[in-house]
């Protein structure tokens, strides 16, 4: 069966810090991959999603950037993080269907706090 | 542009009692629905999905929702509800073909259950 690892669960960083979040997805090849944030309120918000190695869009314009180094690894990035960046981070796979449309799976999550 | 509305931000009910979360959305063709339960802290955990057929669908946890076009709505329903039901639930529609599977979500109905 599939699985998606995100971590870390929580993260505090100081403002100015870089970010690096790391999402790998089990038992399924070529997945789409995506990164959400949900910030209270305010529903989730995707900032990036990748149909293959080295495949990103972008949808928000952001100080964060993301990569696709492996089939299966997703990793958002920040060189110097915002206090606007705290939230809490999702990572979610999905097999594209023949329509275009399919379930999301989601990861548990990374908490960010930036101090 | 696709949109999904939730016109409930919080709902209270008792334990045992039923359960309707309403859904509105917006979008030209057939949509593909989704329904979504976020535990606090976690991620998002898929509940059911109308893709086409009968209108009214089946999912997890006892959980069921009926696809109304004329009314433009996805309401999510369950006949007794329990402790452990409460948690923010999201009802979100696929961005159409192009999207690459991303999904609109809205911005959820948070559920407390009273004893």
């Amino acid at each position: 069966s599939q699985t998606i690892h995100q971590w870390p669960a929580t993260l505090v960083q100081p403002v100015g810090s870089p970010l690096s979040l790391e999402c790998t997805v089990e038992g399924t090849s070529n997945p789409n991959l995506y990164w959400y944030r949900q910030a209270a309120g305010r529903g989730l918000q995707l900032l990036f999603y990748s149909v293959g190695i080295g495949q990103i869009s972008s949808e928000v314009p952001q100080n964060l950037s993301a990569s696709r180094p492996q089939d299966r690894q997703f990793i958002l990035s920040s060189k110097k993080l915002l206090l606007s960046d705290s939230g809490f981070y999702l990572c979610a796979w999905s097999s594209l269907g023949p329509n275009g449309n399919s379930p999301l799976h989601f990861g548990n999550g990374t908490r960010l706090t930036v101090t | 542009a696709q949109s999904v509305t939730q016109p409930d931000i919080h709902i209270t009910v008792s334990e045992g009692a039923s359960l309707e979360l309403r859904c509105n959305y917006s979008y030209g063709a057939t949509p593909y629905l989704f329904w979504y339960v976020q535990s606090p802290g976690q991620g998002l955990q898929l509940l059911l999905k109308y893709f086409s057929g009968d209108t009214l669908v089946q999912g997890i946890k006892g959980f069921e929702a009926e696809f109304k076009r004329s009314q433009s709505s996805f309401n999510l329903r369950k006949p007794s509800v329990h402790w452990s039901d409460a948690a923010e639930y999201f009802c979100a529609v696929g961005a159409g073909k192009g999207s690459q599977g991303n999904l609109i979500f809205g911005k959820g109905t948070k559920l407390s259950v009273k004893p």
